[in-house]
């Protein structure tokens, strides 16, 4: 199928690490994004890894592809209280020369102060 | 630098109205998506242009119809409004259809 799943929810508190799970649907995707989505707003590009890549680190987020189990995950360290909102993955999808974005259903991450 | 805006931010209609959501964006990007979000489903899409002159369905086009006015714009229309279709909208735009996609801040609909 085409579902790229995720959990629903994780809470975190202030100052640990979070870790947002996703489970995609193509071994053959090459672009792997997160996206961020604060209250009340759009969604916004966090970072992307590339199929060739297994690890991309952007200051305080780590990346990890597992390409055999089809898992991407996003580690943000030093979570704060800012980075409650729900994340996202999306993968690009090679359909008879076409891409298609598919979205993951959400991880809404709260942080506990 | 406005990237993709969406107007209007908040609207409210009786069952059976149209109107039409406007999306612009300065970004000289190909593509234009429409997605409708709902509580539990994450994203949908409902129609995309793949660039200037070319539209396509989604996953969820049924009462929707749209127009790619220009490069910058893309419209998003609803002939004859249901409940079913309260939601919120958002608009987003990539260079092309692999790239990153960069979304507005929506418009949160209400159908009465």
């Amino acid at each position: 199928g085409e579902d790229v799943e995720q959990s629903l929810f994780l809470s975190v508190r202030e100052g640990d690490s979070s870790v947002i799970n996703c489970t995609y649907t193509d071994s053959s995707s090459t672009y792997l994004y997160w996206y961020k989505q604060e209250p009340g707003a759009g969604l916004q590009l966090l970072t992307y890894i590339f199929s060739n890549m297994d690890m991309k680190q952007d200051q305080r987020l780590t990346v990890l592809l597992n390409k055999k189990d089809k898992h991407l995950s996003l580690r943000i360290a030093d979570t704060q209280t800012g980075d409650s909102a729900i994340y996202f993955c999306a993968e690009i999808l090679t359909t008879s020369g076409t891409y298609k974005y598919i979205f993951g259903t959400g991880t809404r991450l709260k942080v506990l102060a | 630098n406005a990237g993709v805006t969406q107007t209007p931010k908040f609207q409210v209609l009786k069952t059976g109205q149209s109107m039409t959501l406007q999306c612009a964006q300065d970004m000289n990007h190909n593509s234009m998506y429409w997605y409708r979000q709902d509580p539990g489903m994450g994203l949908r899409l409902i129609y995309y242009s793949a660039s200037e002159g070319t539209t396509d369905k989604g996953e969820v086009p049924n009462g929707y119809n749209v127009s790619r006015l220009n490069k910058r714009e893309f419209s998003l229309r609803l002939e004859s409004a249901a409940p079913s279709q309260t939601s919120v909208y958002f608009c987003a735009s990539s260079l092309d259809r692999r790239s990153p996609q960069h979304f507005g801040d929506g418009t949160r609909l209400s159908i009465l």
